[in-house]
This record gives C-alpha cells, sequence and structure tokens, in this order.
C-alpha cells in the first residue's frame, strides 16, 4: 500500500530564505510519480511540481525544486527566496504505476513566511 | 483556475440528512477524483471513475456513494449524514489512467457543515 509520510506539521522561515519541506514515501512499485500541492488559507489545491521514478534529474519549477532521492525514497521540496505569499499548507503526494491511478497525499506542512 | 467546477461552494444541513454535490471535471478530462479533507487534516482519497466506470476506491463509508454520468460530469451523495461528515469536500480530474505524470486538477471544494 502506499504511504506519504510528512514529518514537519509546521515550518517557519524567514522571508527571502530557502526552505526544505520533507517528504519519504513508501512503495513497491517501480514506477510512481511524486507530487506537490499548495494550499493557501483560501482552501483551493495548486498543483507546483513533478517528479518521476524514472526521472535522472531533479524537476525545477520557477522557485520550486525537488530534491528527489530515490534510493532513501524522498521527495522534499525546496522553496528558494521565499515570499510572504508562501505561506500554506504543502503537501506531498503520489501516484503508483499505469494501472493504479488514484493519488494518496501526505499529512501536510504548514509554511508560515516571517517578514 | 483548474477549470473544475464544483457545487455548492458551501452547504449547512442537520444530522440524519442526505447532500449531492456535484463536480463537472476539466475539459478534455475523463477521470474524476472525490476526496475528504476534515478540519486540519489531510486529503482522504474516497473514490475515482473514468469514463463512467468505478475505477478506485479508497477511505469511503457505506454511507456515502458516487457516479459519473455520461457526460462525466459525477456526484457525490452523502447519507444519513453524521457531525463528523463535516469537512472540505474535493473534487479533482485528470485526463486518464496510464498517465502517471499527470497532476491532478483540483476544484475549489464544497464545504459541508452538519449541524
Amino acid at each position: 500500500a502506499q504511504k506519504i509520510t510528512q514529518t514537519q506539521p509546521g515550518m517557519f522561515v524567514q522571508e527571502k530564505e530557502a526552505v526544505t519541506l520533507d517528504c519519504t514515501y513508501d512503495t513497491s512499485d517501480p514506477s510512481y510519480g511524486l507530487f506537490w500541492y499548495k494550499q493557501p488559507s483560501s482552501g483551493e489545491m495548486i498543483f507546483l511540481i513533478y517528479q518521476g521514478s524514472y526521472d535522472q534529474q531533479n524537476a525545477t519549477e520557477g522557485r520550486y525544486s525537488l530534491n528527489f532521492q530515490k534510493a532513501r525514497k524522498s521527495a522534499n521540496l525546496v522553496i528558494s527566496a521565499s515570499q510572504l505569499g508562501d505561506s500554506a499548507m504543502y503537501f506531498c503526494a503520489m501516484r503508483e504505476g499505469p494501472h493504479n491511478n488514484d493519488m494518496r497525499f501526505g499529512a501536510g506542512t504548514r509554511l508560515t513566511v516571517k517578514p | 483556475d483548474s477549470g473544475v467546477t464544483q457545487t455548492p461552494k458551501h452547504l449547512i444541513t442537520a444530522t440524519g440528512q442526505r447532500v449531492t454535490l456535484r463536480c463537472s471535471p476539466r475539459s478534455g478530462d475523463l477521470s474524476v477524483y472525490w476526496y475528504q479533507q476534515s478540519l486540519d487534516q489531510g486529503l482522504q482519497f474516497l473514490i475515482q471513475y473514468y469514463n463512467g466506470e468505478e475505477r478506485a476506491k479508497g477511505n469511503i463509508l457505506e454511507r456515502f456513494s458516487a457516479q459519473q454520468f455520461p457526460d462525466l460530469h459525477s456526484e457525490l451523495n452523502l447519507s444519513s449524514l453524521e457531525l463528523g461528515d463535516s469537512a472540505l469536500y474535493f473534487c479533482a480530474s485528470s485526463v486518464a489512467p496510464g498517465q502517471g505524470n499527470s497532476p491532478l486538477h483540483f476544484g475549489n471544494g464544497t464545504r459541508l457543515t452538519v449541524t
């Protein structure tokens, strides 16, 4: 069964600094995808970044990058140059293989950016 | 705007009642997913449909049911409501199973309050 673990219930970061949000996962399927979503206080779920299990390079999207360590089964989100608008809940999620298409989420990390 | 439409945005009802939540997927998406997010919790996967057929089932209670119609919109029916059913219910869509690298696109959710 899929399992996603986010061990940091809350994180604080100073504006303009970088922050890493941790995510570990457990799967026996060699083919899977890892996703990060942002949920601001308004409630919507915003897709940030994707990493495939066969991707050789770490994914990047603007200020977001994913530190993918396959052997350790970790997929940490790095946000560079934090902005006040980055304050939100962040969820790590995984989707296994081509035949099991549901996506399972971790418990989330609440990030607060301090001015 | 994700392109996924959920109605209503808010719903207040009493214990024991039945409600129907509606979701229209993004244009071109064949698969619809339902998630439940209780207060300050992660997203719990309920059920997935693909082109009208049930594809995967998660932690969905027997009091809950869903279906996807020929026009691909979906409805989640919640009956014999309990106080603990109060939550934010999300619908999400994606193109098709087998596309493991495609993110889910979320609607803005329906906030259900059971009194």
